[in-house]
């Protein structure tokens, strides 16, 4: 069966910080996908990032960054000068392959980041 | 191009009552999903349809729990009697049937929170 692990339920830091929320998987299948959403006070999930389990090459965007490494099975993520902005609850994801699962997500329980001015 | 919509917000009824919670998808997208995530917990799947099939509905719940989805357009998730464990917010999902890039990003309503009393 599948898992996702966000051990952080709450982070706090001030504005400028760098903050690194934590993802652990478990699967048994050795093609899968990862995927980063946001969740802004507005309620929609936000998609970030999708990564496969052939590709471990870390991933820069702006000021966000991944990190996944199969040899520990945890995919976290990184906000680099951390801003108001950036408050919200942050989602880990794990997908089967689409032809087994359809896509189906499991979901770890969240991380809400609040970043203070 | 507009976002998934779900209607209503926010529902508060009574135990024993019914309620139906509605989405609409992205124009064009034939994959369509309901996730529900209680009392700050993970997000869970519900079910996935393709156009207006059921794909795979092993996260429903029980028997209570309804959905359909009418000429593969909107569909509806109806809960009838709803019990107070059913509180939680259900979000709904779209996305492409291309899977030739991998696993389908899904695209999210704002959710639909529900609270029974």
């Amino acid at each position: 069966a599948q898992k996702v692990t966000q051990a952080q339920t709450e982070i706090s830091v001030v504005e400028k910080e760098d903050v690194t929320l934590d993802c652990v998987y478990e699967t048994r299948d050795t093609t899968y996908y990862l995927f980063w959403y946001k969740q802004p006070p507005s309620g929609e999930l936000v998609f970030l990032i999708r990564r496969n389990s052939f590709d471990e090459q870390n991933e820069i965007s702006g000021r966000y960054s991944w990190n996944f490494q199969k040899s520990t099975s945890s995919f976290n993520f990184t906000i680099t000068a951390s801003q108001v902005v950036d408050s919200a609850v942050y989602f880990c994801a794990l997908s089967e392959a689409p032809e087994t699962s359809g896509s189906r997500l499991t979901f770890g329980e969240g991380t809400q980041l609040t970043v203070n001015p | 191009e507009a976002g998934v919509t779900q209607f209503p917000s926010h529902s508060v009824i009574e135990k024993g009552q019914t309620v139906t919670l509605r989405c609409d998808p992205i124009s064009g997208h034939d994959n369509l999903y309901w996730y529900r995530r209680v009392m700050g917990k993970e997000i869970k799947f519900l079910l996935h349809f393709v156009k207006e099939s059921k794909q795979d509905e092993s996260g429903m719940p029980n028997n209570r729990f309804l959905a359909e989805r009418t000429g593969g357009t909107y569909s509806t998730l109806k809960v009838q009697p709803a019990e107070l464990e059913d509180s939680g917010v259900y979000f709904c999902a779209s996305s492409h049937d291309i899977l030739l890039s991998g696993a389908n990003v899904l695209t999210f309503g704002a959710g639909s929170r529900l609270t029974v009393l």
